[in-house]
């Protein structure tokens, strides 16, 4: 069975700050994806990961994957108020039919 | 970019009533649809994968006769969640996968379910 799991689970900083949510996850995947979650709201695609050693930037958020090490980043550069959200990784796994884990969810609470 | 449509946003019914909840691809064909569960302050569930002129596929642990899962065109995947009762309010998501090999899931906006 596959486990996804985030690093740290809360997450409260300074903004200007930089920091690092880890997504681990326990068996071959090479897609991998991130959302963020704002409160009673659905969730927003924010990168799609395809391949080991994959980068993907946009604004102050980069993610990366480690397909070997089945793990993936999310780092925050000078973190500000508006990036305040829960964050979700998901990998794809096939298992009959193709599905999408979640991990725990990362909730990040950026004050000013 | 793709959309995917969600309606009610929004519900409260009675203890014992069923509830339908729509979704819709707004702009592209989804063979597969997904619906998730999600509890407060929680991480998503999947509940069944919902495929176009067939069965769904439930998740172990989630009841196929109390989650009716219906999903007759490409564009409309429909929940109906029969006899609420209060522990089935929650979240509940719908999302679908465009066919393009790799694209992510787009989800729906949510309809929050609250039995009372």
């Amino acid at each position: 069975e596959l486990k996804v799991e985030q690093n740290p689970l809360f997450l409260s900083m300074q903004e200007g700050k930089n920091y690092t949510i880890y997504c681990n996850y326990s068996t071959t995947s090479d897609r991998l994806y991130w959302y963020r979650q704002d409160p009673g709201k659905s969730l927003e695609s924010l990168f799609v990961l395809l391949s080991n050693g994959a980068v993907k930037q946009e604004g102050r958020l980069m993610a990366s994957l480690d397909t070997k090490a089945r793990l993936s980043t999310l780092h925050i550069t000078a973190a500000v108020h508006d990036l305040s959200a829960t964050y979700f990784c998901a990998v794809d796994m096939y298992q009959g039919a193709q599905k999408l884990v979640f991990g725990q969810g990362t909730r990040l609470t950026i004050n000013p | 970019g793709a959309v995917v449509s969600q309606h009610p946003s929004r519900v409260i019914c009675k203890s014992g009533t069923s509830v339908k909840i729509e979704c819709r691809s707004l702009d592209f064909q989804a063979t597969t649809m997904f619906w998730y569960r999600q509890f407060p302050k929680q991480s998503l569930m999947l509940m069944a994968t919902s495929n176009e002129g067939s069965k769904a596929t439930y998740e172990q642990g989630v009841e196929k006769d109390k989650f009716l899962i219906n999903h007759a065109s490409l564009t409309l995947s429909t929940l109906t969640v029969t006899s609420a009762h209060p522990e089935d309010s929650s979240f509940y998501i719908c999302s679908a996968r465009m066919t393009e090999f790799n694209s992510p899931l787009h989800f729906g906006n949510g309809t929050r379910l609250t039995v009372t």
